[in-house]
């Protein structure tokens, strides 16, 4: 069975702490992305990587930093977590290069920043 | 600009009617796939359906279907035979760029929908 895994299912933290946030797929696949989903605004794309150590600015970068080293493995770093990230964060993965296949993702984690 | 847009934020429909739910997205690649994703209240994505560009007939997958019209930029999902279990957020999500640097899936806003007994 395919798997797509987060660190946390919920996190909360305090205002100008650094959170890491982990996504492990285990599907040999390329492509990664982190999103944070809020209501009425869906899926917001914040980084993706097509490959180890490559990364890519999504629709909202700010605020948020990702490290792959290696394949299977993704990273978000809030370097300084404020109240405005309170959010769902979800982790996706996707097979890269000849066909467009669907992304698969993680059971999400609940960030509160107090 | 919002590159996928689901004007529908929420709907209501009738159990064992058929739905539809609009998508309209942006993009100047002469390559993209569409997907349609559905989130229950458990807040799993489960993939329902998939066109790509090229693709000369609209995709179907059971009680779902995709009627994809490639001039209006639309990608609209039917649902035929509403159940219970139906209820739940759907996302419209296009992927482009595919195999290059910039191979990325964005979402709509979603519509939350509701079926009625």
């Amino acid at each position: 069975d395919v798997k797509v895994t987060q660190s946390s299912r919920y996190l909360v933290k305090r205002t100008g702490e650094k959170v890491f946030l982990e996504c492990v797929q285990d599907m040999d696949h390329e492509n990664m992305f982190w999103y944070r989903q809020d209501p009425g605004l869906g899926l917001r794309l914040i980084y993706f990587s097509y490959d180890v150590k490559m990364k890519e600015k999504g629709d909202i970068p700010e605020g948020y930093s990702v490290s792959r080293e290696k394949k299977e493995r993704f990273s978000l770093i809030l370097e300084s977590a404020s109240t405005n990230q309170t959010s769902m964060y979800l982790c996706a993965s996707t097979r890269g290069g000849v066909s467009y296949n669907e992304q698969f993702f993680g059971p999400g984690t609940r960030l509160t920043v107090l | 600009a919002q590159k996928i847009t689901q004007t529908q934020p929420g709907m209501f429909v009738q159990e064992k009617e058929a739905v539809t739910l609009d998508c309209t997205y942006d993009t100047s690649d002469p390559s993209y796939g569409l997907f349609w994703y559905k989130q229950p209240s458990s807040g799993e994505m489960i993939f329902l359906i998939y066109q790509g560009s090229y693709d000369q007939q609209n995709a179907t997958e059971g009680r779902y279907s995709l009627n994809f019209q490639k001039a209006r930029k639309s990608a609209n999902l039917v649902i035929s035979a509403s159940q219970l279990g139906d209820s739940a957020m759907y996302f419209c999500a296009m992927r482009e760029g595919l195999g290059t640097s910039y191979d990325k899936v964005i979402f709509g806003p979603g519509t939350s929908l509701s079926v009625i007994p």
